[in-house]
C-alpha cells in the first residue's frame, strides 16, 4: 500500500548550523505535502507545505523541496537553534482528504 | 496554541470501560480528522467530517469506535469496552474545505488502558 517513509529516524545537528530532513514517498498521485514538529507530549505544529505543482517553497528559516521524478521530500532548516529539537513528520495526501504519515526523524541541535 | 482543544489530555481507564474524548476545532474551519499516534510512530487517520457528515472512516475504527459532529462545530470520539491496545495519544485536527489545505492538531488525548 502507500506509505510515506524518513531515510533517517534521527539526525543531530550543531546549533547554528543548517539542517536538512529526508523523506521519500511511494503514491505518485499525492498532490499535497505537509510537514509537521511535534514536540514531546504535545500535537503536530503545522510548518510548511506544497503542493505538487510546484519544486519548491521557502518559509521563515524553512525551505521544502519536492523532487516527484524520485518521489523524493526534504526539509531544510537554516540556522538551527535549540528550539528546533524535535521530531518531524512529513506527510502526504492523495486527493482524499486524510494525510499519511511517516514514522518520523528526531532532530537534536547539539549547543 | 494552534486553536484546536481537546478534553481531556489525559485519561486512564481500565480495561472493559468506555471513555468519550472531545474536540473543539478552529470555529471557520469545516473539516475535522480524527487520528491515533502510538509512541514512536506518525498518527494514523481514524476518520473526518466535513460539517456533520462523516465521509471516511478507517479499517482501524472498528465496531468499539464511534465519532460524531452533531452540530458541525465539535467532535466526539468514543471507545467502548477499550482494551490495553487502545492506548494511544488520540488527535484531532481542523482544517478548510474545498483543499486540500493545511490541517491543525490539538494537543492530544493521551488514553492509558490499565
Amino acid at each position: 500500500g502507500e506509505s510515506v517513509g524518513l531515510h533517517l529516524p534521527t539526525l543531530s545537528v550543531q546549533e547554528g548550523d543548517n539542517s536538512i530532513i529526508n523523506c521519500a514517498y511511494s503514491n505518485s498521485a499525492s498532490d499535497y505535502f505537509i510537514w509537521y514538529k511535534q514536540e514531546s507530549g504535545k500535537g503536530p505544529q503545522f510548518i510548511i507545505d506544497i503542493r505538487s505543482n510546484m519544486d519548491k517553497r521557502q518559509g521563515q528559516r524553512v525551505t521544502v523541496l519536492l523532487n516527484k521524478t524520485v518521489k523524493h521530500l526534504s526539509l531544510q532548516i537554516a540556522a538551527t537553534q535549540p528550539g528546533d529539537s524535535a521530531v518531524y513528520f512529513c506527510a502526504e495526501n492523495f486527493g482524499n482528504e486524510k494525510l499519511t504519515f511517516g514514522t518520523g526523524t528526531r532532530l537534536t541541535i547539539i549547543p | 496554541d494552534t486553536g484546536v482543544s481537546q478534553n481531556p489530555r489525559h485519561k486512564i481507564t481500565k480495561r472493559g470501560q468506555n471513555v468519550t474524548f472531545r474536540c473543539d476545532p478552529i470555529s471557520e474551519h469545516n473539516r475535522l480528522y480524527w487520528y491515533r499516534q502510538t509512541l514512536g510512530q506518525g498518527p494514523e487517520f481514524l476518520t473526518y467530517f466535513q460539517n456533520e457528515a462523516q465521509l471516511e472512516k478507517s479499517r482501524l475504527l472498528s465496531d468499539r469506535f464511534s465519532a460524531e459532529r452533531p452540530k458541525g462545530s465539535f467532535s466526539t470520539l468514543e471507545i467502548q469496552r477499550t482494551e490495553q491496545g487502545d492506548s494511544a495519544m488520540y488527535l484531532c485536527a481542523s482544517s478548510r474545505a474545498g483543499g486540500p489545505y493545511e490541517q491543525y492538531f490539538g494537543p492530544g488525548t493521551r488514553l492509558t488502558v490499565t
